[in-house]
């Protein structure tokens, strides 16, 4: 079965700092990995995936996160946080192993970006 | 580009009552999907359909819960019977087949129920 670990339930940086938000995977197949960020009252906004190819993917709002895939990891980074980045993280995975749609999500991470 | 819009918003019913709520996805997309989240945690995975078929189901859609999109378009979730453990936010999520976005799915606002 695929699964998702998101092993941090808050993540504090100041701003100017670089950000890294941790995710890790198991998955029978392949993955499909992504990020989404949620804002308070605003829905899941999709922010990068990783499907095949290059290992570091850049994604919106200068985010980006690296595929290792003998770490099993896709971390989430960026290089300058800023205090609007403050919000609610997901690492999510789809198993191409099994063929099916569904994607799994992490438990997620609450990024607090501080002035 | 109206995004995934869902309706209600909000929710309250009675436990044993029968709620339905509504997605319409992004126009050009032709897949659909239902999740629930509830608070803590990330989204759980309820169905998935390719235009109007139902391809995939989670176990945790049970008998009670039903799912349709009958035009290929807007689909509808039901929950009969409702239950105090049914209080969550039901999220949709809507998807193109191909191409450089194979594979996003794009949220809607989500339908929080709480059941009384």
């Amino acid at each position: 079965a695929q699964s998702v670990a998101q092993p941090e339930d808050q993540v504090n940086v100041a701003e100017g700092n670089p950000l890294t938000v941790k995710c890790t995977y198991s998955v029978s197949g392949n993955p499909y990995l992504f990020w989404y960020v949620q804002y308070p009252n605003r829905g899941l906004q999709f922010l990068l995936k990783y499907i095949t190819g290059d290992n570091l993917v850049k994604g919106s709002y200068g985010f980006e996160a690296e595929f290792n895939k003998s770490q099993t990891s896709f971390h989430l980074k960026k290089p300058s946080a800023l205090v609007s980045d403050s919000a609610l993280y997901f690492c999510a995975v789809r198993d191409m192993g099994t063929g099916r749609r569904a994607l799994t999500f992490g438990s997620g991470t609450r990024l607090q970006v501080q002035p | 580009d109206t995004g995934v819009s869902q309706d209600p918003r909000h929710k309250i019913t009675k436990r044993g009552q029968n709620v339905t709520f509504r997605c319409d996805p992004i126009s050009e997309h032709n897949r659909l999907y239902w999740y629930r989240q509830t608070l803590g945690q990330g989204p759980e995975f309820l169905t998935y359909f390719q235009n109007e078929a139902q391809l995939e189901k989670s176990r945790l859609l049970s008998d009670r819960f039903s799912a349709e999109r009958p035009k290929g378009s807007f689909s509808t979730l039901e929950i009969q019977r409702t239950e105090q453990g049914d209080s969550a936010m039901y999220l949709c999520a809507s998807s193109l087949e191909g191409g450089t976005h194979l594979d996003e799915q794009y949220f809607g606002p989500g339908t929080r129920l709480t059941v009384t």
